[in-house]
């Protein structure tokens, strides 16, 4: 079936460093693929889309890159800071294509030291 | 600006007891809704969506069932809660395949 898959261990990281975070998908191919943040309690924020026919995004001190041979999405933040931290989702289409629901990994949770 | 509102934002509900759980949308029309279930130190579950009044579609058998009386108003309901229905639920919307908005959420506590 169809999965995102995330590195589910806790990523901690030096103020200041660029975090990098990954998602793997398997057994599909999505047409896009998006990054949210989530603070606990809280609901996830939408950060970044990426299509398959985009190498890299960037917003701000984000970077996105998508690449459909090793059926991977990086999520880098830069400049690290404290505020950064939460936990990052991937998520993708819920088949091959451009469905409109999305499955979500499991989250990497980032904490940026000061 | 579109917002989304759910609520409560948490509950505590006995076994067997019935829930409703409610979710708008302001400043947009016709958008796809969702609800979504997130288990403790999990990602989220897509349990329902919909594409428009009425139209629900559900992505897992469950004790669960989802209405869409308005074009902006979806609601999560359940007859009888098991103990498995806890949970931290979400709502969320979209236009054509973008970003979802979701909103805060509700913290289910069956007992």
């Amino acid at each position: 079936s169809q999965k995102i898959e995330q590195n589910s261990e806790a990523l901690n990281i030096q103020e200041g460093k660029t975090a990098t975070l990954t998602c793997n998908y398997t057994n599909y191919s999505p047409a896009y693929l998006q990054w949210y943040r989530q603070d606990p309690g809280r609901g996830p924020v939408f950060l970044l889309l990426i299509r398959e026919n985009e190498k890299e995004k960037r917003k701000e001190r984000l970077k996105v890159t998508f690449d459909t041979t090793l059926k991977q999405s990086l999520f880098h933040i830069t400049a690290s800071q404290p505020a950064d931290s939460a936990t990052y989702l991937c998520a993708g289409p819920i088949s091959s294509g451009s469905a409109r629901q999305l499955t979500f990994g499991s989250g990497t949770q980032l904490t940026v030291l000061p | 600006s579109q917002t989304i509102h759910q609520w409560p934002a948490t509950l505590v509900q006995p076994v067997g007891s019935p829930l409703s759980l409610e979710c708008t949308v302001e400043g947009t029309s016709n958008p796809n809704l969702y609800w979504y279930r997130q288990a403790a130190g999990r990602g989220l579950q897509l349990l329902f969506y919909s594409v428009g009044i009425g139209q629900i579609s559900s992505e897992v058998p469950q004790n669960l069932s989802a209405s869409r009386p308005q074009d902006r108003q979806f609601i999560l309901s359940s007859k009888k809660l098991l103990l498995s229905d806890s949970g931290f639920y979400l709502c969320a919307w979209s236009v054509d395949s973008y970003g979802y908005t979701f909103g805060s959420g509700t913290r289910l506590t069956v007992v």
